[in-house]
């Protein structure tokens, strides 16, 4: 089976401006999480999705929202843009009931 | 952080050498998972242990977990320039199926030929 695939891999933006990242699971994966790294927070969970609803959500502004389609694909938009922003996003997918992510290779964030 | 420490924070050491590293979490767990990240990319999932279980094989990989002192170590034997990567445990939190994992900070293990 492919792999979590994500587009795009680079970005660079401005403050203010919004953004919307695309994460395709893989195949027969319901579950999409996604995660900000940054270096100085680390690795942290911003939500998960499972089939199209928001089963949980981080403790991260409503700034950054998130969706997922009929076909498990997920985007998640970050709206006005903060120089903190500025991140490696990760999509993770999985299996139902199934503890183990799989990480795509992630979207480079860059707010300038 | 939610999840505790890593330690080492970094590690160097040659070819050959055993690599361990060591992680401590702050709440239950039902299970806990180690990852590898290669220089900035994606996570790359190695070995997951339950929470009733004690040591766990996979290759050379050797994963123990301490639930009472609410830690894990993680033993990369007969290491490779190839291992060099940061390693990252994480755990669910206590909660099953909420597709949430807490990580901690990790750590960087180079790995000299």
């Amino acid at each position: 089976k492919a792999g979590v695939t994500q587009t795009p891999r680079y970005l660079i933006k401005t403050r203010g401006q919004q953004v919307t990242l695309s994460c395709s699971p893989i195949s027969g994966h319901r579950s999409v999480s996604w995660y900000q790294q940054t270096p100085g927070q680390g690795l942290q969970f911003l939500f998960e999705y499972f089939s199209e609803t928001q089963r949980n959500k981080g403790n991260f502004p409503g700034r950054f929202s998130g969706r997922q389609f009929s076909n498990s694909r997920s985007e998640m938009n970050v709206s006005t843009l903060e120089l903190g922003d500025s991140a490696l996003y990760l999509c993770a997918s999985g299996e139902d009931n199934q503890e183990t992510q799989y990480f795509g290779p992630g979207t480079r964030l860059l707010v300038l | 952080s939610q999840q505790g420490e890593e330690d080492p924070q970094a590690l160097s050491i040659q070819e050959g050498e055993n690599a361990t590293m060591n992680c401590s979490y702050k709440t239950s767990i039902n299970n806990l998972q180690w990852y590898r990240q290669n220089s900035g990319r994606g996570l790359v999932h190695l070995i997951l242990i339950r929470s009733n279980e004690r040591e766990k094989h996979s290759g050379r990989l050797r994963v123990t977990l301490d639930t009472s002192k609410k830690s894990s170590s993680l033993l990369i034997t007969a290491s490779r320039a190839a291992d060099t990567a940061s390693y990252f445990c994480a755990t669910d939190g206590g909660s099953s199926n909420t597709g949430k994992l807490i990580f901690g900070q990790g750590t960087t293990l180079q790995v000299k030929p």
